[in-house]
């Protein structure tokens, strides 16, 4: 199985409606990332997680929140999709502290139509 | 602004050869390097992690360095065969709590028979 899984793999959503990307995580990580992937940009921060308690923001947050909802789970949702949302959005985990070696997930590509 | 550049953006090689990409980085606070494999429509397979007090690693037929005065990191893979191919990503941290990834844009690499 797994270590981080994404659900969903895929999603196809209008614009205006709500959605919640999940992330869940066996390895026992504290810190917990969600990244977004774009042709030609790269992969940028949007929002991270040391622990239960702690969110904090990316590059690239507007537009988009987050829930640690347990050590094992980080949720990312947009309230109101648009189309320049459509990425491929990726999980991570990392140790804490430790080698800050990060594990991503499979990713959950997204289309805002 | 810290920037990650990888050369070439893209390889087309026949197998057997040996490769090397490079990677640089503009920022001097390099703490970590971590070397990714990302196939397509897939999340991304950390390779090797060049920790904050090493130079370089090595798994396999791949072996990765790092210079921090220079401002570089090359990985060597050894033999090329055609699984193989993949787009290859380096990204680093700066160390201190965040354990945040600055990534290249990558390089992709097609290996025929």
């Amino acid at each position: 199985d797994a270590d981080v899984t994404q659900t969903p793999r895929n999603r196809i959503t209008k614009t205006g409606k709500r959605i919640m990307l999940e992330c869940s995580q066996t390895k026992g990580h504290d810190r917990m990332y969600w990244y977004r992937q774009d042709p030609g940009l790269g992969l940028r921060l949007i929002y991270y997680s040391f622990d239960v308690k702690d969110i904090n923001k990316g590059e690239i947050s507007d537009g988009y929140s987050v829930s640690r909802q347990a050590q094992a789970k980080f949720s990312l949702s947009l309230e109101s999709a648009i189309p320049n949302q459509t990425a491929l959005y990726f999980c991570a985990t990392s140790e804490s502290p430790g080698r800050h070696e990060q594990f991503f997930g499979p990713g959950t590509r997204l289309t805002v139509l | 602004k810290q920037e990650v550049t990888q050369i070439p953006a893209a390889l087309s090689v026949p197998e057997g050869e040996n490769l090397v990409l490079n990677c640089s980085f503009t920022d001097s606070a390099i703490y970590n390097l971590q070397w990714f494999r990302q196939d397509p429509g897939k999340g991304l397979t950390s390779l090797l992690l060049i920790q904050s007090s090493q130079r370089e690693q090595t798994s396999g037929r791949l072996n990765a360095s790092l210079d921090k005065s220079s401002g570089r990191s090359t990985l060597y893979i050894a033999a090329s065969q055609p699984g193989d191919s993949a787009t290859y990503l380096c990204a680093f941290d700066r160390g201190s709590t965040l354990g945040r990834l600055y990534f290249g844009r990558g390089t992709q690499l097609t290996v025929w028979p």
